[in-house]
């Protein structure tokens, strides 16, 4: 399982956009880049799913280079209910098998 | 559409007691789950994961269990709680392209 590399914490203040970058530098072929948001006392949910290039939802974008070795996750114009707990993990898709390793992540506070 | 339930919501057990928390996954067929640990302030830990009925796998040795008695239940039981045993249990599912579904989590509180 590729181990990933975020920061552990964050401030921004609110409208400002923000970036958060995971390093993944042994990611194999067949792995999958996903981001997870938590908010305290509630299960993870998923933010956004990318291969590589760039992908972009109603929530965020997701940045991957050419060797994705890394990925940012961009949160446009955040705002205090954004303040939660991010994970950056990797792995490969398929019904057999999804384990995934979740890191400590990274804490974004939203300063007003 | 898929759902995932997971029961309590908040627990207090004291010492030495058992425990059995319960997950149950609607909308999906033999789906692959996981039980993960997460202490105050830390990461998320996996705990257990099946891969079918009677299938468990565990990734790290303690005074816990699984058991995945159906398709789409799946059990964390312990005989006699631990203080180390508290924390937030979260029961996931998965079975598509996108990773993890959660439950709510069960806040386990020994005493």
């Amino acid at each position: 399982l590729a181990k990933t590399t975020q920061p552990i914490s964050m401030d921004s203040y609110e409208g400002q956009e923000v970036n958060i970058t995971c390093s993944h530098n042994n990611i194999a072929t067949n792995d999958y880049i996903t981001w997870y948001q938590q908010f305290p006392s509630q299960g993870p949910r998923f933010i956004i799913q990318g291969y590589k290039t760039k992908v972009t939802n109603e929530v965020a974008s997701l940045f991957i280079p050419a060797d994705r070795k890394s990925s940012t996750l961009s949160l446009p114009r955040v705002s205090l209910s954004d303040t939660a707990v991010y994970y950056c993990l990797v792995g490969s898709r398929g019904a057999g098998s999804y384990q995934l390793t979740f890191g400590k992540g990274t804490k974004l506070s939203v300063i007003p | 559409s898929q759902t995932i339930h997971q029961w309590p919501a908040t627990l207090v057990q004291p010492v030495g007691s058992p425990l059995s928390l319960e997950c149950t996954v609607e909308g999906t067929s033999n789906p692959n789950l996981y039980w993960y640990r997460q202490a105050a302030g830390r990461g998320l830990q996996l705990l257990f994961y099946s891969v079918g009925i009677g299938q468990i796998s565990s990734e790290v040795p303690q005074n816990l269990s699984a058991s995945r008695p159906q398709d789409r239940q799946f059990i964390l039981s312990s005989k006699k709680l631990l203080l180390s045993d508290s924390g937030f249990y979260l029961c996931a599912w998965s079975g598509g392209g996108y990773g993890y579904t959660f439950g709510s989590g069960t806040r386990l509180t020994v005493v």
